[in-house]
């Protein structure tokens, strides 16, 4: 079980949007940490998508947004491609962990 | 551009000693403003964060609690790499371990960037 939870899955056809939510508590997102998405093809290592909420590194299209409110976070994704699919972990830290970084379950994002 | 990339024995007999290393090409692992991290995958299933070093001047280690009694990290700046060690490894230790980089304003704020392709350990006899 994750401290911070994600839908297992969600779906969308090609071109709309959809949006992948990411709920944390008073120990980690709600005290205040960033949130950090990375998006992970199959086979593949995961990559830096989101870091610090909001920010996208150079390179990520900007079908790609965060957004981070009280105890939550959420990525949306315009604009849906077929590559897009794959799988999406939110990632933040938790202080009553001792110091852990922890890591969503992870979402599985299919393009129908 | 900043590249890991992990090195260890694939297969690890239950209650043997893990050992992974992560050589860093493109960027010093003394940098002051990187801490370098393992963070493993189990098969089919999602990221665990193991533990994390930071090497300028002074070294901190980071350990998740989960793994604190039986994990190590270190770093060999001759060679710029660093190391994890696992012990008393079970059937559950199987996954593939990336090693990764981390950085940001602080250290609860830091994010993982770049990362290693990963490596498949199982742990079996």
């Amino acid at each position: 079980q994750s401290v911070l939870t994600q839908p297992p899955s969600v779906s969308g056809a090609p071109g709309q949007r959809v949006t992948i939510s990411c709920t944390g508590s008073s120990s980690n997102i709600g005290a205040g940490y960033d949130v950090h998405w990375y998006q992970q093809v199959p086979g593949t290592a995961p990559k830096l998508l989101i870091y610090e909420n909001t920010n996208r590194p150079s390179g990520v299209p900007d079908r790609f947004s965060g957004s981070k409110s009280g105890t939550s976070a959420s990525l949306a994704i315009t604009g849906l491609q077929a590559e897009d699919e794959a799988d999406y972990y939110c990632q933040s830290y938790d202080t009553s962990l001792s110091g852990s970084r922890i890591f969503g379950g992870g979402t599985k994002l299919t393009v129908l | 551009q900043m590249q890991l990339q992990e090195s260890g024995p694939g297969l690890v007999k239950p209650s043997e000693t893990l050992s992974l290393s992560c050589s860093v090409s493109g960027g010093s692992i003394s940098s002051t403003t990187s801490y370098w991290g393992w963070i493993r995958q189990p098969p089919g299933k999602g990221l665990e964060w193991i533990a994390s070093i930071y090497y300028s001047g002074t070294t901190h280690t980071y350990y998740n609690p989960s793994f604190k009694s039986r994990v190590t990290m270190s770093v060999d700046s001759s060679k710029n790499q660093f190391s994890l060690k696992l012990n008393s490894v079970t059937a559950a230790d199987t996954a593939v371990y990336y090693c990764a980089r981390s950085t940001g304003k602080y250290w609860g704020g830091n994010w993982f960037d770049p990362w290693g392709q990963g490596t498949l350990v199982t742990g079996s006899s």
